[in-house]
């Protein structure tokens, strides 16, 4: 079974700009949660969405948004780029109830200049 | 108090010897646990889930929940150098759905 698949894997950008990234989850789950890591901060909790739906969000500023597709396919957005978004981005799906556990993605490493 | 708490470490232990994590949480109706090992520039991997009271154990793995002290851990028997990575306790605080992280124990295995 494939595992979570997060595109791309680096990304570069300039403050000012917007970013998209991408998860495609494990055939079968329906829930995506998204997650920014720095070192500092460790794991912060950025959304969660399930059947299309956002379910949880964390604290995080309204330049960060997501989707889910009907293919529980993800995507998360970035705008307005800050020196301060520069982060492991992490997506994890799961089969969406308390206790099934998160199975993550590679992540995709943004680095804003 | 954070909502969960791990000591971040470093935690230092000798090959061969047991290595003891350990993770409080906030909420006391929380039912799920688990526990996670990141290598460094690697993301998270699942290694134990437990939600009842007691040990649960896999291979040289040993997750321990006592949800009256809002405690849960992880023992390494036979501690090997692979062990060497940081380790992540998450639970599902109030029952919302979404896995709350500690900040991780970054663990050393000394050969």
């Amino acid at each position: 079974k494939a595992g979570v698949t997060q595109t791309p894997r680096y990304l570069i950008k300039t403050r000012g700009q917007q970013v998209t990234l991408s998860c495609s989850p494990i055939s079968g789950h329906r829930s995506v949660s998204w997650y920014q890591q720095t070192p500092g901060q460790g794991l912060q909790f950025l959304f969660e969405y399930f059947s299309e739906t956002q379910r949880n969000k964390g604290n995080f500023p309204g330049r960060f948004s997501g989707r889910q597709f009907s293919n529980s396919r993800s995507e998360m957005n970035v705008s307005t780029l800050e020196l301060g978004d520069s982060a492991l981005y992490l997506c994890a799906s799961s089969f969406g109830r308390g206790e099934s556990p998160l199975h993550f993605g590679n992540g995709t490493r943004l680095t804003v200049t | 108090q954070k909502e969960v708490e791990q000591n971040s470490g470093p935690l230092s232990v000798p090959e061969g010897a047991i290595a003891s994590l350990n993770c409080t949480y906030s909420d006391r109706g929380s039912q799920s646990f688990f526990w996670y090992r990141q290598y460094s520039g690697k993301s998270p991997e699942l290694i134990m889930s437990i939600y009842s009271n007691g040990d649960k154990e896999d291979g040289r793995f040993t997750a321990q929940l006592n949800k009256a002290s809002q405690y849960v851990s992880l023992l390494i028997r036979d501690s090997q150098p692979s062990d060497s990575a940081t380790y992540l306790c998450a639970v599902d605080l109030f029952g919302n759905e979404k896995l709350t992280f500690g900040t991780g124990t970054r663990l050393t295995i000394i050969p």
